[in-house]
């Protein structure tokens, strides 16, 4: 497609269970990124991968939350043992260039994930 | 970190009025964009502006880098402007964008 591909738009899961959220960027972008957005706050950086490589991944809030982009395209957002405070709109982000220099961030229409 | 802060928090207006929303940020940037969330919490590309001055349609902006703002104007608001407008940046060296404290603009017919 054209834009930026997120997949569930929507998700609900119980307390304590594992959910995946999926990423497909815009074909030929390098970088790519995810962000959580609180209901009320704007969104806000949780990992950053160049092709395949995680070379960023200080936002993640914890050892719960696990990344991947295995060929440098389509990404995996993981939660383990949801809790409730992981319900948000999950984004992700494809640039052209690498590191985000000089080029626009593109978004997708996020996933809204409520943790029950 | 950088701080970015957007102004007014809340705008309404009637449907046809100008506005200008406000971007500023504490440090020096090297991207800058614009953005609306609409109220079903798509969040729209509007400019991408590390410096200098874009039209869009009804829309532009312009960005000031040595004294650290943004400006965005809307000229003959629609009620389809409705939502919240974010301006996002990030610093030399880095690649994450850290996003405003954003204006919520209501948009009345």
């Amino acid at each position: 497609g054209a834009g930026v591909s997120q997949s569930p738009r929507y998700k609900v899961a119980k307390r304590g269970q594992d959910v995946a959220l999926r990423c497909d960027p815009i074909s030929g972008h390098v970088s790519l990124f995810w962000y959580q957005q609180a209901l009320g706050q704007g969104p806000e950086f949780l990992t950053y991968f160049q092709n395949e490589a995680q070379l960023d991944k200080s936002g993640l809030p914890s050892d719960r939350f696990f990344a991947e982009r295995p060929e440098g395209s389509v990404s995996t957002l993981k939660i383990q043992r949801t809790q409730q405070e992981d319900s948000a709109v999950y984004l992700c982000a494809s640039s052209l260039a690498p590191r985000n220099s000089g080029q626009p961030q593109h978004f997708g229409d996020g996933t809204r994930l409520s943790i029950l | 970190g950088i701080q970015v802060e957007q102004s007014p928090p809340d705008l309404i207006l009637q449907e046809g009025a100008n506005s200008t929303l406000r971007c500023n940020f504490s440090d020096s940037v090297n991207n800058l964009q614009w953005f609306h969330q609409n109220p079903w919490g798509q969040l729209i590309n509007l400019f991408y502006i590390p410096s200098g001055t874009k039209q869009n349609g009804r829309l532009s902006a312009t960005t000031v880098a040595t004294e650290r703002y943004s400006l965005l104007y809307i000229s003959s608001s629609q009620t389809t402007d409705s939502g919240v407008y974010f301006c996002a940046v990030s610093t030399s060296g880095t690649y994450k964008y850290i996003f405003g404290t954003g204006t919520r603009l209501k948009v009345l017919a």
